[in-house]
């Protein structure tokens, strides 16, 4: 149990819907990042926040938002959604956000797009 | 062309073998190396890191890393059939940003 954790484990939902994805990160971590898995394009960066504020982004479509909570807590938003959005999507977090600090993944939630 | 390119399997071994598993990468700017073990519908779990080049064992586990040759290894000695797993390569740098930059993944299956 790497400490991260991700609710909800399972979502499925239509096209053209809106969902919300959320991460609690390990106690202690100011860092948050979002990743998306597909088995077409393997695990890809989508956005970073450290301590309530953006710091990077990555492939991160333009109907998909996140943001970081003062309680650390953070939440991807999903929408317009498109049967190709159907992914695991990861959270991970790490001290800092430093690039040598090592992220800890939390378990994913699976989006199906129906 | 995928900054870091990953065999994807999958790689079927007996149990007991050796195990090698590779990764190119093509941007200079990465200096932390790091190897990652997904088991099926679960998140990576952090194997091993190595800053820069040079070896790092752990266990079972070897990792190396050629920067000259832009190439990174993980070897597993008497490997189990618990090892059977998707490995994951991944590497970050400074000025190549913060974030992993993530191989593809090789799936391996190690068989009693």
């Amino acid at each position: 149990d790497s400490g991260v954790t991700q609710t909800p484990k399972h979502l499925i939902t239509a096209t053209g819907q809106r969902v919300t994805l959320r991460c609690s990160p390990r106690s202690g971590d100011l860092s948050v990042y979002w990743y998306q898995q597909s088995l077409d394009q393997g695990l890809q960066f989508l956005i970073h926040y450290y301590n309530g504020e953006e710091r990077a982004k990555g492939n991160i479509l333009e109907r998909f938002s996140a943001q970081q909570f003062p309680d650390l807590h953070s939440e991807l938003n999903l929408s317009s959604l498109e049967l190709g959005d159907s992914a695991l999507y990861f959270c991970a977090s790490s001290v800092a956000g430093g690039e040598q600090e090592t992220q800890y993944f939390g378990p994913g939630t699976r989006l199906l797009v129906l | 062309q995928k900054e870091v390119e990953q065999d994807p399997g999958p790689l079927s071994v007996p149990e007991g073998a050796i195990v090698s598993l590779n990764c190119t990468y093509s941007n200079s700017a990465f200096q932390y190396f790091m190897w990652y073990r997904q088991y099926s519908r679960k998140g990576p779990e952090l194997l091993m890191y190595t800053y820069s080049s040079g070896n790092k064992e752990d266990g079972r586990f070897t990792a190396q890393v050629d920067k000259s040759s832009k190439y990174i290894s993980l070897f597993i000695r008497d490997s189990q059939p618990s090892d059977s797993a998707t490995y994951l390569c991944a590497m970050s740098g400074w000025s190549a940003g913060n974030m992993l930059t993530f191989g593809g993944g090789t799936r391996l299956m190690v068989k009693p």
